[in-house]
C-alpha cells in the first residue's frame, strides 16, 4: 500500500529565505505527483503537478521536483514571504488507479 | 475559471440525522472523490466514483454511502450521523487517465455533529 510522508510536519523561516519542503513515497510506480496549498479552514489549491517521466516543474518562485526511483520529491521555495504562509501537501496517483493518496503535509510560517 | 462547488461551508447535525453533503463540478470531468480531514491524521478517501452511477470504495467507507446520478455532481450521504464523523470533508474531481492534468478541490465542509 502507498505510503507518503512529509518532512518536516511544522518549518518557521525568517522572510527572504529560501527552503525545500520534502515528500517521500513508498511505491514508485506513481502517474503524478501534486503539490498543494492549503490555507486554515480553506481547500486545497493545486500548485505544481509533474507527471511520472518529468524530472521537475516551475511555476514562478516555486520549482518541484521527482525523483521517482528513490520515491522523492522536493518542493523548493525561492525568496519566501509571509503570504506563503500555509500547510503543503503533496499527493501521488498510483499507477493503475485514479486514487491520490496524500501526505500530512508541512505547516509552514514565513516570519516578516 | 474552474470550479468544484460544496454546497455548505459550514454544517451542523445531530447525532443519527441523515446527513447529505453536496458537490458539482463544471469541467467536465469523469473522476469524483469524497475526502475527510482530520488533525494529525491527513487526509483520507472515503469513496471514488469515475462515472455515472460508478463507486469504489476508499480507505474509510463505514458509515458513509455516495450518489452519482450525473456526471457533474457527487454526493456523499451520512446515513446516521455520529460525533466521530465531525470533520472537514473535501470534495475533488480530476480527468480520467490524465496524468497531465490536476485534481481540483472544493473549499470544504465543516460538518459538525452533536
Amino acid at each position: 500500500k502507498q505510503e507518503v510522508t512529509q518532512i518536516p510536519a511544522a518549518l518557521s523561516v525568517p522572510e527572504g529565505e529560501n527552503l525545500v519542503l520534502n515528500c517521500s513515497f513508498t511505491d514508485s510506480a506513481i502517474y503524478n505527483l501534486q503539490w498543494f496549498r492549503q490555507d486554515p479552514g480553506k481547500g486545497l489549491t493545486s500548485l505544481l503537478l509533474i507527471q511520472s517521466s518529468q524530472r521537475e516543474q516551475t511555476s514562478g518562485r516555486l520549482n518541484a521536483s521527482l525523483d521517482k526511483s528513490s520515491g522523492r520529491s522536493t518542493l523548493y521555495i525561492a525568496a519566501s514571504q509571509p503570504g506563503d504562509s500555509a500547510t503543503y501537501l503533496c499527493a501521488v496517483t498510483q499507477g493503475g488507479s485514479e486514487k491520490l493518496v496524500f501526505g500530512k503535509g508541512t505547516k509552514l510560517t514565513v516570519n516578516p | 475559471d474552474v470550479k468544484v462547488t460544496q454546497s455548505s461551508r459550514y454544517l451542523v447535525k445531530r447525532t443519527g440525522e441523515k446527513v447529505f453533503l453536496e458537490c458539482v463540478q463544471d469541467m467536465d470531468h469523469e473522476n469524483m472523490f469524497w475526502y475527510r480531514q482530520d488533525p494529525g491524521l491527513g487526509l483520507r478517501l472515503i469513496y471514488f466514483s469515475y462515472d455515472v452511477k460508478m463507486k469504489e470504495k476508499g480507505d474509510i467507507p463505514e458509515g458513509y454511502s455516495v450518489s452519482r446520478e450525473k456526471k457533474e455532481r457527487f454526493s456523499l450521504i451520512l446515513e446516521s450521523a455520529s460525533t466521530n464523523q465531525t470533520s472537514m470533508y473535501l470534495c475533488a474531481s480530476s480527468l480520467l487517465y490524465r496524468a497531465n492534468t490536476e485534481a481540483f478541490f472544493g473549499q470544504g465542509t465543516r460538518l459538525t455533529v452533536v
